[in-house]
C-alpha cells in the first residue's frame, strides 16, 4: 500500500511569503504528526493531529506556523512571512488508530513521509 | 529531564563488525514502547524495531537487536555484521501509555561503517 506522500518534496521560498506544506497519511491512520528537523539536528514536534479531537499545537514555534486536518485524511502546514530560521526539513508522520490508550495501542511505530525541505532565502 | 538520551554524537565500526548504539530513557509510566529509527543522508525516517516494556524477550529483527535492560532504563540497538547501507543517523524514540499521542525522540546517533 502507499506510504506518507508528502508535497512538495523541496521548497525554495523568499523571505516574507508564505508557504504551504501538504501531507497525505496512510489511509486508516488516524494519528498525523508534524516535526521539523533543521540541518544536521533532531526531531523537533510541532503539532499532532487526531482524528475529530482538538489537535495538540503546542510545538508550534509562532502563530505563524499553523495546521489544518480535515477528517482522517490531508492535511496542510502553512507557514506565513517566512523566515530564514524556518529553513528545514518538514517531515510528516501517521499512526494507526489507537482507540483508547489499551495495552497495545502505544506499540504502533510512526510512518514517515520524506519530508519537504524549505529553503528560505 | 530529557526523556531520551543518546550520548553517541558519531560513532565508527568497520564493516562486518557488530556495533551498540546506545539509548536510555526516563519514564515513570510502567507501559511504554521503545522505537529505533534510520535515517539515511536521503532524509527519510524508516522504523528498525519495536520493544515493549512488558515484553520479557529482547526484539530482533534481521541484524537489528534491542539490548533492552529494563531496570537500568536502557535499549540499546545492536547491529551485527554491519554493511556500508549501514551509514545512516539512527534515533531512539518513547512512547507512553499514559500519554500516547506523544513520541520523544533522542538528538541521534551518526554511524558511519567503513570499508
Amino acid at each position: 500500500g502507499a506510504g506518507v506522500s508528502q508535497s512538495p518534496s523541496n521548497k525554495v521560498t523568499e523571505k516574507g511569503k508564505d508557504v504551504e506544506l501538504r501531507c497525505d497519511p496512510i489511509s486508516g491512520h488516524t494519528a498525523l504528526y508534524w516535526y521539523r528537523q533543521r540541518l544536521g539536528q533532531g526531531l523537533e514536534f510541532l503539532i499532532y493531529f487526531q482524528g475529530n479531537s482538538a489537535p495538540d499545537k503546542s510545538g508550534l514555534p509562532s502563530d505563524r506556523f499553523s495546521a489544518e486536518r480535515t477528517g482522517e485524511s490531508v492535511s496542510t502546514l502553512t507557514i506565513q512571512r517566512t523566515q530564514q530560521e524556518d529553513s528545514a526539513v518538514y517531515l510528516c508522520a501517521s499512526s494507526s488508530p489507537l482507540g483508547s490508550p489499551h495495552l497495545s495501542s502505544y506499540n504502533s511505530p510512526l510512518h514517515f513521509g520524506n519530508g519537504t525541505r524549505l529553503t528560505v532565502t | 529531564a530529557q526523556k531520551i538520551t543518546q550520548t553517541q554524537p558519531g560513532m565508527f565500526v568497520q564493516e562486518k563488525e557488530a556495533v551498540t548504539l546506545d539509548c536510555t530513557y526516563d519514564t515513570s509510566d510502567p507501559s511504554y514502547g521503545l522505537f529505533w529509527y534510520k535515517q539515511p543522508s536521503s532524509g527519510e525516517m524508516i522504523f528498525l524495531i519495536y520493544q515493549g516494556s512488558y515484553d520479557q524477550q529482547n526484539a530482533t529483527e534481521g541484524r537489528y537487536s534491542l539490548n533492552f535492560q529494563k531496570a537500568r532504563k536502557s535499549a540499546n540497538l545492536v547491529i551485527s555484521a554491519s554493511q556500508l547501507g549501514d551509514s545512516a543517523m539512527y534515533f531512539c524514540a518513547m512512547r507512553e501509555r499514559s500519554n500516547f499521542n506523544k513520541f520523544y525522540f533522542g538528538s541521534g546517533t551518526k554511524l558511519n561503517v567503513k570499508p
